[in-house]
């Protein structure tokens, strides 16, 4: 049972617009969401987090929601640039002091066209 | 800081092949994981550690073996290959007071 999903696995934006990438899970009792960003041949890197009792948190160009009720988060990208094009991963962390696991969704591929 | 460290790049094996993937991090964290990235199917867990000398499995860990008998190293030995272990891995670690973990550039691994 995938406890993290990504249902739309690609996007296409052009350049100034907003993306917005959803995640949706299943499991209440993530203490962490978090927003992977991963270029072709490189490692994903971490973007943006939020945790489980909070509602938004914002970082420069990205903000990331949380709906706890409906067990859904979105990744909101304004303004969307060229560089931006990506896959990326809604991950979900669980545990506290003694064992931490990350658990992700299949990827959005976000392109942005110029 | 190199951060997290993954070697090789780049490995091509015969079925039956047994092999090791190292990784290793320079910023002294407990907890490391080793994930594999197949097409379509994101990021899965195979083991993970929680600091020297204590590991577990994670969501796939069959035909792996992992040890960690420092902070800094991690190795993934697969015993032998099959071409179901075709994918690309990551290493990742993380300290317990930050949020999230830091991801090597990865193992591209072929069994032929």
């Amino acid at each position: 049972d995938q406890q993290v999903k990504q249902n739309s696995p690609s996007l296409s934006v052009q350049e100034g617009r907003i993306s917005i990438l959803n995640c949706d899970y299943t499991n209440s009792m993530f203490d962490y969401f978090l927003w992977y960003k991963k270029y072709p041949a490189e490692g994903p890197t971490f973007l943006i987090s939020i945790s489980s009792i909070k509602d938004k948190n914002e970082d420069g160009r990205f903000t990331v929601f949380l709906n706890k009720s409906a067990k859904h988060l979105s990744l909101h990208i304004v303004p969307s640039q060229p560089g931006d094009s990506a896959v990326y991963f809604c991950a979900a962390e669980t545990g506290s002091g003694s064992n931490y696991k990350l658990t992700f969704g299949k990827g959005t591929l976000l392109t942005v066209n110029p | 800081n190199a951060g997290v460290t993954q070697t090789p790049k780049f490995q091509v094996l015969k079925t039956g092949q047994s092999m090791t993937l190292q990784c290793a991090q320079d910023m002294n964290h407990e907890y490391m994981s080793w994930y594999r990235q197949d097409p379509g199917m994101g990021l899965r867990l195979i083991h993970y550690s929680v600091g020297a000398g204590i590991t577990d499995q994670g969501e796939v860990p069959n035909g792996y073996n992992v040890s960690r008998s420092t902070t800094e190293d991690f190795p993934l030995r697969l015993l032998s290959a099959a071409p179901s272990q075709t994918s690309v891995y990551f290493c990742a670690s993380r300290s317990g007071g930050a949020i999230g973990y830091t991801f090597g550039s990865g193992t591209r691994l072929t069994v032929v």
